[in-house]
């Protein structure tokens, strides 16, 4: 079966960087692309970008350019998101959620992982 | 970037009634490009329409989709106990993905 597991929890101070990752299986992992999305507590979902599993190629959130670096290791299944210099308004559970478009974003997310909790906290 | 206006905020009905719950895009949306989510506490998302009118594997046929350019609906025709949860429409276009602030279906 499907199933996209994320990395654990974490905390960090502003300023920092968070790599979180999402390991994929049950499917070819180049035959699909991976968005992330966050959700602040309490607030609603927000697309911060995609990448191809099968080129490498990504798309950001504009308001997330320059901070943010999606890649993936086709080796592992693996799709990692970095976000540098956290701020307190990037806490959010960030999830990773499987795409249908392979070279393309399709924007339907089909299957998602459980969430990593990031929090920013001095 | 495309801004996605659902209506209401909150929906407060009984189990078995009808809840139609609105998606209005600031500028026109591919209909394969238009999806829906339901959310509850705790809880990531999951797939109930994509392409604006199609329902995902295992989803009720309770739940239907319609719509296109920028007026969407997600109607679920009875209301089931399991149903009560936060609703998101969604699309992707011009390289971009967007998702509406939320429709909550509370129990009346």
């Amino acid at each position: 079966q499907v199933q996209l597991v994320q990395s654990g929890a974490e905390v960090k101070k502003p300023g920092a960087s968070v790599k979180v990752s999402c390991k994929a299986s049950g499917y070819t992992f180049t035959s699909y692309s991976i968005s992330w999305v966050r959700q602040a507590p309490g607030q609603g979902l927000e697309w911060m970008g995609w990448i191809s599993a099968y080129t490498g190629k990504t798309n950001y959130a504009q308001m997330l350019q320059g901070r943010v670096t999606m890649t993936t290791d086709t080796s592992t299944s693996t799709a990692y998101m970095e976000l540098r210099s956290l701020r307190s308004d990037d806490t959010a559970v960030y999830y990773c959620a499987r795409d249908w478009g392979a070279t393309a974003a399709r924007g339907v997310f089909d299957y998602w992982g459980q969430g990593t909790l990031v929090t920013v906290s001095s | 970037e495309i801004v996605l206006t659902q209506s209401p905020g909150t929906l407060s009905l009984s189990p078995g009634e009808r809840a139609t719950l609105s998606c209005r895009a600031s500028q026109s949306v591919s209909s394969s490009y238009l999806a829906w989510y339901q959310q509850k506490p705790g809880q990531a998302p999951r797939l109930l329409i994509y392409g604006a009118s199609s329902r995902a594997t295992g989803i009720p046929d309770r739940f239907s989709g319609s719509g296109s350019g920028t007026d969407f609906t997600l109607t679920i025709s009875r209301l089931g106990p399991e149903d009560f949860a936060v609703y998101y429409c969604q699309q992707y276009g011009n390289s971009m993905g967007t998702f509406g602030q939320g429709t909550k279906v509370e129990i009346k």
